[in-house]
């Protein structure tokens, strides 16, 4: 079962930053955290991912909190094409063991002109 | 990022017949590859993984016999869906890793059974 609970839905302004948030509370200390986007009739695309600082790449930020029980992708000036559903997962990064991505329902975001 | 292939991206066959969707690691070695399913509205449900060389280890529910997967290479692994039915219908998403890296996605087959 998914280990992550996101808002089902979320709107955005074109232009504005988009925060996504994430609850993992029963994050395990192997467990990276997990960003994916899927726009419609797509396979998921990959964000960024973190353990416990932050992380910042050319698509987003992830904001991780110190307990690491929620987080935070951060789109910084959101288009038309950042419309799609995020999905926040918690994984064990690698390894024969585990390393499976279990997709919840994720927050499906809207950015409006 | 890497990049990961799909063939067919739809396909429509008749009742019972088999059909087989191929997934390619173009650019990298994949160790493991996972197979998902979405039906409409709802999110990607994981069917299996595969690591090369090995057999197919299945999700709870997904049956084996039905649902083939091969894994023959580093860079390829296929699913057969096998005496297809309407039911089957539905988009079928492949993923590759190697390592500790993310897992890529290829961009998904539609299949629908008529």
């Amino acid at each position: 079962d998914a280990k992550t609970t996101q808002p089902p839905s979320m709107d955005c302004a074109e232009g504005r930053a988009a925060n996504l948030p994430c609850n993992h509370s029963t994050i395990s200390g192997n467990e990276y955290v997990y960003w994916y986007r899927q726009i419609h009739s797509q396979g998921p695309q990959y964000i960024i991912h973190g353990l416990k600082n932050n992380e910042t790449n050319e698509m987003a930020s992830l904001i991780i909190t110190e307990d690491r029980k929620s987080s935070t992708l951060i789109l910084p000036h959101a288009t038309l094409r950042d419309t799609a559903v995020y999905y926040c997962i918690v994984r064990v990064a690698g390894g024969n063991q585990g390393g499976k991505l279990i997709f919840g329902q994720g927050t499906e975001l809207s950015v409006k002109p | 990022g890497a990049v990961v292939s799909q063939h067919p991206s739809r396909v429509i066959c008749k009742s019972g017949t088999s059909v087989k969707i191929e997934c390619r690691s173009l650019d990298f070695q994949a160790t493991t590859m996972f197979w998902y399913r979405q039906f409409p509205k709802q999110s990607l449900m994981l069917m299996a993984t595969s690591n090369e060389g090995s057999k197919a280890t299945y999700e709870q529910g997904v049956e084996k016999d039905k649902f083939l997967i091969n894994h023959a290479s580093l860079t390829l692994s296929t699913l057969t869906v096998t005496s297809a039915h309407p039911e089957d219908s539905s988009f079928y998403i492949c993923s590759a890793q190697t390592g500790k890296a993310e897992a890529f996605f290829g961009q998904g087959t539609r299949l629908t059974v008529v």
